[in-house]
């Protein structure tokens, strides 16, 4: 089956650890994307990659890294420098073009700093 | 910067009526997106709207771009419990890809029991 898929789907991390969610699709879609979702708010921008090996701030960089080695793959990883990292993290792919496209979104993965 | 506003932030309601989201834009949007998530689950692409005016349907649900391009509706006709869920819309004032995507905070669909 065709999808994007993430994981884990709960991580815990311990303050001061770095930590490393995956995501992979199989939709042959060049651009991806890292979202953060708090509760009661909207989705914000963490990173977005429009081809392998480029990648573009979004919103809330500050405290995150990516890289994009592969189409099928685009990593996050929450640093330490992150002061507020527990949230649901949402990975998204969509075709790249002139026109808005459809996102396609992963389960998602809840990180919860203990 | 740019922003999307959605209200109402929650609508409680009973099953059978009618539920409505609005989102307004500060700025005149190229197109906007409509997302459903579900409880504990992942946005799923409803629909995407682009010209002014423009009114789409799906089985109950209508969906509206208003004719200067800076707000939005979608209106659920008779709810069922399968509506429930948080729905979002995203704007976007360009037409580069999905990062330019402002996300409105969603209306949180609940069915009173």
């Amino acid at each position: 089956d065709g999808g994007i898929t993430q994981s884990p789907k709960y991580l815990f991390r311990k303050e001061g650890q770095n930590v490393t969610l995956s995501c992979e699709q199989n939709l042959n879609h060049d651009a991806m994307y890292w979202y953060r979702q708090d509760p009661g708010q909207g989705l914000r921008l963490i990173y977005y990659s429009q081809i392998v090996n480029d990648f573009q701030k979004g919103d809330i960089a500050e405290g995150y890294s990516v890289s994009r080695e592969k189409k099928e793959s685009f990593p996050l990883t929450v640093t330490s420098a992150q002061k507020n990292p527990t949230a649901f993290y949402l990975c998204a792919s969509s075709f790249a073009g002139t026109t808005n496209t459809e996102a396609f979104f992963g389960q998602g993965t809840r990180l919860t700093v203990v | 910067g740019q922003q999307v506003m959605q209200i109402p932030q929650y609508q409680h309601v009973q099953e059978g009526e009618d539920f409505t989201t609005y989102c307004n834009s500060s700025t005149t949007l190229s197109n906007i997106q409509w997302y459903k998530q579900r409880p504990g689950g992942h946005p799923v692409f409803l629909i995407q709207l682009v010209k002014s005016g423009e009114v789409k349907k799906q089985k109950r649900l209508t969906f509206q771009f208003g004719e200067a391009k800076k707000n939005s509706s979608l209106h659920i006709t008779a709810t069922q419990t399968t509506d429930v869920g948080t729905y979002f819309c995203a704007g976007s004032a360009g037409f580069n890809s999905n990062y330019q995507l402002i996300w409105g905070a969603g209306t949180k669909l609940i069915i009173k029991p």
